[in-house]
């Protein structure tokens, strides 16, 4: 149990152009998910939480116009990168937790490996 | 601030070591949970284990074992006898109990690497 699925596991696209991710929770509902970002050799640093039928909640420093999410139903969210740029390109990971209490443990997805030329 | 501190970056041993993976935390929370995720070379973070502030037992799963102590703030991993297939990325993870939103602290990792 507690399976969560992220695609495309990896993608590459043209400067300027938006990409569009999904975090999905298999076999549970979850009110909260959360999205992370990664570069290499380094640790997951949280971009913002996703609540079911609210905006998310973005951490400091990261663009909310840039980094556009929907949390549209208990078992999906997507992160679409706007305009993307070679800087964005990274290790995207999303987390579900489950619904019982927003303190449970999170599972995490397969991760989206973003290259953008 | 809540913060976790992993200090070791990079551990090498040969395989049927016995390995102990530091985890250090802060918090001024009462109440608090402590997670240990492994992220092999293909990404996914795994689930190993979560650990509530209130419960200091030490737990042993299979190799696993941690060692939860709250008077050092420390969050120990050991894994016994390791094996090749144990060489990934460790995360030592904080959440704060008390504000519920779940948001996880993560410290940088270890990379644990096990040679045959």
């Amino acid at each position: 149990g507690a399976v969560v699925s992220q695609h495309p596991s990896w993608v590459i696209c043209k400067s300027g152009t938006s990409v569009k991710i999904e975090c999905r929770s298999l076999d549970f509902q979850a009110t909260t998910m959360f999205w992370y970002r990664q570069f290499p050799k380094q640790s997951l640093m949280l971009m913002a939480t996703s609540n079911e039928g609210s905006k998310a909640t973005y951490e400091q420093g990261v663009e909310k116009d840039k980094f556009l999410i929907n949390h549209a139903s208990l078992t999906l969210s997507t992160l679409t990168v706007t305009s993307a740029h070679p800087e964005d390109s990274s290790f995207y990971i999303c987390s579900a937790g489950e619904v019982k209490a927003s303190t449970d443990t999170q599972y995490f997805g397969p991760g989206t490996r973003l290259t953008v030329l | 601030a809540q913060k976790v501190t992993q200090a070791q970056t990079e551990i090498s041993v040969v395989e049927k070591e016995d390995v102990t993976l530091d985890c250090v935390y802060e918090t001024r929370d009462t109440t608090y949970y402590l997670f240990w995720y492994k992220q092999p070379p293909s990404g996914e973070l795994v689930f190993l284990i979560r650990r509530n502030s209130f419960d200091e037992q030490n737990e042993i799963s299979g190799r696993y074992s941690w060692n939860f102590q709250k008077s050092t703030s420390s969050f120990n991993f050991t894994i016994t006898a390791s094996q090749v297939v144990d060489s990934a990325v460790y995360f030592c993870a904080l959440s704060d109990g008390s504000s519920n939103t779940g948001k996880l602290i993560f410290g940088q990792g270890t990379t644990l690497q096990v040679k045959p």
